[in-house]
């Protein structure tokens, strides 16, 4: 089956500098990959996802890169401000409305 | 996004007793849910899918018959805890597949404390 890696675990970066976390997976057959923003004691938030057929996709701060060769996708987020500090998941999923596997989630500080 | 809602947010109830959770799609319809857990500083661990008008499909290692999922309509899908220990405390979150987006969808979650 499927299986996720995610890395850091933990992050630390200044109010105003750039953050990467990056997840590779094992199954070539994967071909949709989103990203969760987890705030403490909520639910996970959909913030940016890319599909197989696309190298990359950007929505103002936020951008996703996804390499099909390697098997390694990552999350950019320019321009950190204190209120992405959060618990952020990638995922991948095998087929459209299937199971997504998880990573083990980096935990983003953004330092004031 | 689209909307996802979970109900109740945070639920005590004493060992040995059920416990139901309602998970909503409040403006789209859901032929699939799923239903996760999360233990603290841990990643989301799929417990099943469940699927509209037919049987849950469970994760290995989830037990069937402790946790009783439901998918009766295109917007609701249940989860019944039955006979909670201690060990079931947990946070439980559903999500919900979007078809005309193709995107997963999370509620909220719901605090289970089993005292």
């Amino acid at each position: 089956g499927e299986n996720v890696e995610q890395h850091p675990s933990t992050l630390s970066v200044q109010e105003g500098d750039s953050a990467v976390i990056k997840c590779t997976y094992s199954d070539s057959a994967s071909n949709y990959f989103p990203w969760y923003k987890q705030e403490l004691g909520k639910g996970p938030q959909l913030i940016i996802d890319i599909r197989s057929n696309v190298g990359e996709k950007k929505d103002q701060r936020i951008a996703v890169t996804l390499n099909k060769t390697a098997k390694h996708f990552s999350l950019h987020i320019t321009e950190t401000q204190p209120e992405d500090s959060a618990v952020y998941f990638c995922a991948a999923s095998g087929e459209y409305g299937n199971k997504l596997v998880f990573g083990a989630g980096t935990i983003l500080r953004v330092k004031s | 996004g689209a909307v996802v809602s979970q109900h109740p947010s945070r639920v005590i109830c004493k060992s040995g007793t059920s416990v139901k959770i309602e998970c909503r799609s409040l403006d789209f319809q859901a032929t699939t849910m799923f239903w996760y857990r999360q233990f603290p500083k841990q990643s989301l661990m799929l417990m099943a899918t469940s699927n509209e008008g037919s049987k849950a499909t469970y994760e290995q290692g989830v037990e069937k018959d402790k946790f009783l999922i439901n998918h009766a309509s295109l917007t609701l899908s249940t989860l019944t805890v039955t006979s909670a220990h201690p060990e079931d405390s947990s946070f439980y979150i559903c999500s919900a597949w979007d078809y005309r987006k193709e995107e997963q969808y999370f509620g909220p979650g719901t605090r289970l404390t089993v005292t």
